[in-house]
């Protein structure tokens, strides 16, 4: 399968702990990727490979994988974590990338 | 520094071809592990993949809209094109350029990859 599902919304409290799921068959081979989208902005690269961060991306984001299943954790949200996150990964079959469908958090 | 920004046309009309160009600067597609890739997101909607290519000028498509892109590059300019046909107004979107890269372990062998910069993007709108 070339697809990512993600949760459409998830919503965390101020200060507390949230993590968002990303899920394909890809993903038993590949890492994921995970970008942060704000309001009118472009994505922005939040975690890649193993759980590496770009310079200048806050340690209270983390990523995770098991099976089909990667995760970008957020220890900790901001109010401005408030965001879209995205997922994305190399299909299996093919030299193809692929993006899940994105999960809008709200942070409370 | 490393900046990438698209340009086109804001305007398109029904079957035309879109002509998007992404130039860039702070690299060199020639280097080892650097590809450029166009993504694209329509209004409130998700971001969807579309095509790359690399310093080999292998170039990789979206299934869904192969037949109907392709992407190029000017080394000597650091530009990378983006052309897509008979377009329909389900193709307005704003359309990204990003750098990605992609990272090997010690012998060689493909780990994983990210979009590490992006464009600002540029906004098309498909409409007669």
């Amino acid at each position: 399968s070339s697809e990512l599902t993600q949760d459409p919304a998830v919503s965390v409290a101020l200060g507390q702990t949230v993590r968002i799921t990303c899920q394909g068959d890809s993903l038993r081979s590949y890492y994921a990727s995970w970008y942060q989208q704000k309001p009118g902005q472009a994505p922005v690269l939040v975690i890649y490979g193993k759980n590496s961060r770009p310079l200048g991306i806050p340690d209270r984001f983390s990523g995770s994988s098991s099976g089909n299943t990667a995760s970008l954790i957020i220890t900790g949200a901001q109010a401005e974590d408030e965001a879209d996150y995205y997922c994305n990964s190399r299909e299996s079959s093919a030299n193809h990338r692929v993006f899940g469908g994105g999960t809008k958090l709200t942070v409370l | 520094q490393v900046t990438l920004r698209e340009s086109g046309p804001a305007l398109v009309k029904p079957t035309q071809t879109l002509t998007l160009t992404c130039a860039f600067s702070g690299f060199s597609l020639t280097s080892s592990g650097v590809c450029v890739t166009w993504i694209r997101q329509p209004p409130g909607k998700a971001l969807e993949w579309l095509a790359l290519i690399d310093r080999d000028d292998d170039k990789y498509y979206s299934t869904s809209l192969k037949t109907r892109l392709t992407i190029s590059k000017d080394t000597s300019k650091n530009q990378v094109v983006l052309t897509m046909t008979n377009m329909d107004p389900v193709d307005t979107a704003t359309y990204y350029c990003a750098r990605m890269l992609l990272y090997y372990d010690r012998n060689g062998y493909y780990i994983y990859d990210a979009f590490d910069i992006w464009g600002q993007g540029t906004m098309v709108t498909v409409s007669s």
